[in-house]
């Protein structure tokens, strides 16, 4: 009964892979998100999606690229992996754009060796 | 680019003591949100702050907004070892889409 489940949890591969990473939410909202937490703890927004319309594009490389087949799921899929991509990569969702608590997903670590 | 200045970065305290964090931009938000990451999890809301001046409590924690809703203070009184971990505050811009600025958050640590 995971509201906002991500796989893998963890992720270690080398550069230059392509990876992807799977976020699903059972709470019935219409808003996801991708954040990036640095080794400093810095959390930092990539993309939102809104009924699965590309709503925020925070500047990120087109490397990454977010997919939202369906209102439940947003995936992140990532291009030729470079050292800088490690980081850990939290999925959130919302009610809608307007609703203000966002419910965060456990995270995946990803290790670029 | 708007930015959320959190200070301080780290706390190392004892137990019983009190404590505050501080949360300080140059842009308004719409509202400000208080979260708490432990190891290992995502953030966790703790309460949401929206009018200006407001103050919020939850148990020995004591949130409040700045009147011209640019900062926000969070301050523990007697704090416990179950208060140890991670405190983001989060801002929501106007008109963005749901977006959140995050502060640097404050690493608390409370030794008994």
């Amino acid at each position: 009964d995971t509201a906002v489940s991500q796989t893998p949890k963890y992720l270690v591969t080398q550069m230059g892979n392509d990876k992807s990473i799977k976020c699903e939410q059972n709470l019935g909202h219409d808003t996801m998100y991708w954040y990036k937490q640095d080794s400093k703890k810095f959390l930092k927004i990539m993309f939102s999606y809104n009924n699965k319309e590309l709503i925020i594009n925070e500047t990120v490389p087109n490397r990454f690229s977010p997919k939202s087949p369906d209102k439940a799921h947003l995936n992140l899929h990532i291009n030729s992996l470079e050292l800088g991509d490690s980081a850990v990569y939290f999925c959130a969702s919302s009610q809608d754009l307007a609703y203000n608590e966002q419910f965060f997903g456990p995270g995946t670590r990803l290790t670029v060796l | 680019t708007q930015l959320l200045e959190q200070s301080p970065q780290f706390l190392s305290i004892q137990e019983g003591e009190n404590l505050t964090v501080y949360c300080n931009s140059s842009s308004v938000f719409s509202s400000l949100q208080w979260y708490r990451q432990e190891p290992g999890e995502g953030p966790v809301l703790l309460v949401t702050v929206v009018t200006g001046g407001e103050v919020k409590k939850l148990k020995r924690l004591t949130f409040q907004f700045g009147d011209a809703r640019k900062d926000s203070s969070l301050h523990i009184t007697a704090a416990q070892p179950g208060d140890t971990g991670l405190y983001l505050c989060a801002g929501r811009i106007y008109n963005q889409g749901g977006k959140l600025i995050f502060g640097q958050g404050t690493e608390l640590s409370v030794k008994p």
